[in-house]
């Protein structure tokens, strides 16, 4: 079946520290990827998608990359900041006759100043 | 704000009553999906509709939830009978659909917050 797995939160960071949050999925077929943000009090909003292997998808900084050999899709950025403090989920999407959206459980991340 | 407008944010109720959310997508998206989110958890696929057709519907939909499109536009979702394993939050989020991956933005609302008593 089609599933995501990410990592299990909460990570907490101080400023400037490098992020890395692991997704890894299961897809029958050939998925589009996201990362979905979810800032205090808001709703989820697009961060970044890949479509196809060996995309980079980027955004404010933070970047993915399709890896269809390993079936990975990490979030990463160099410097965080404490605005980035947020639930992020990775998702995917693929043709199943409709395009349901997929998504991972949810990792929060808190920063520090 | 993304566009996407749902009412009401928030609904308390008894168990046993019936519930009704409206969902209103931007305006010139054609396919919708209604979610459902409980805490600590990713949001769940519950259904989805191309202009007003219902196209499908997850397993997680037992027959006590109905989704309707009536003209390609809003959308609403009943709950009959609500139990309190229905509270959750429950997104609405729309597209313009047209690609064949599915590699279209999702754009959601706030979302409606049910509590069961």
């Amino acid at each position: 079946g089609n599933s995501v797995t990410q990592m299990e939160g909460p990570v907490t960071l101080s400023e400037e520290a490098f992020l890395t949050i692991n997704c890894t999925y299961t897809a029958t077929g050939y998925p589009s990827l996201f990362w979905y943000v979810q800032y205090p009090g808001e709703g989820l909003q697009l961060l970044l998608k890949a479509t196809k292997a060996d995309d980079k998808g980027s955004n404010k900084g933070f970047e993915a990359t399709y890896r269809k050999e390993t079936t990975s899709f990490h979030l990463e950025k160099g410097s965080v900041q404490v605005s980035d403090s947020a639930v992020y989920f990775c998702a995917l999407s693929v043709n199943t006759g409709g395009f349901k959206t997929i998504f991972g459980a949810g990792t929060r991340l808190f920063v520090k100043a | 704000d993304t566009g996407v407008s749902q009412d009401p944010r928030h609904k308390i109720t008894k168990r046993g009553q019936n519930v009704t959310f409206r969902c209103d997508p931007i305006s010139e998206h054609n396919r919708l999906y209604w979610y459902r989110q409980t805490l600590g958890q990713g949001p769940e696929f519950l259904t989805y509709f191309q202009n007003e057709a219902q196209l499908e519907k997850s397993r997680l939909l037992s027959n006590r939830f109905s989704a309707e499109r009536p003209k390609g536009s809003f959308s609403t979702l009943e709950i009959q009978r609500t139990e309190q394993g229905d509270s959750a939050m429950y997104l609405c989020a729309s597209t313009l659909g047209g690609g064949s991956r599915g590699q279209e933005t999702q754009y959601f609302g706030p979302g409606t917050r049910l509590l069961v008593l």
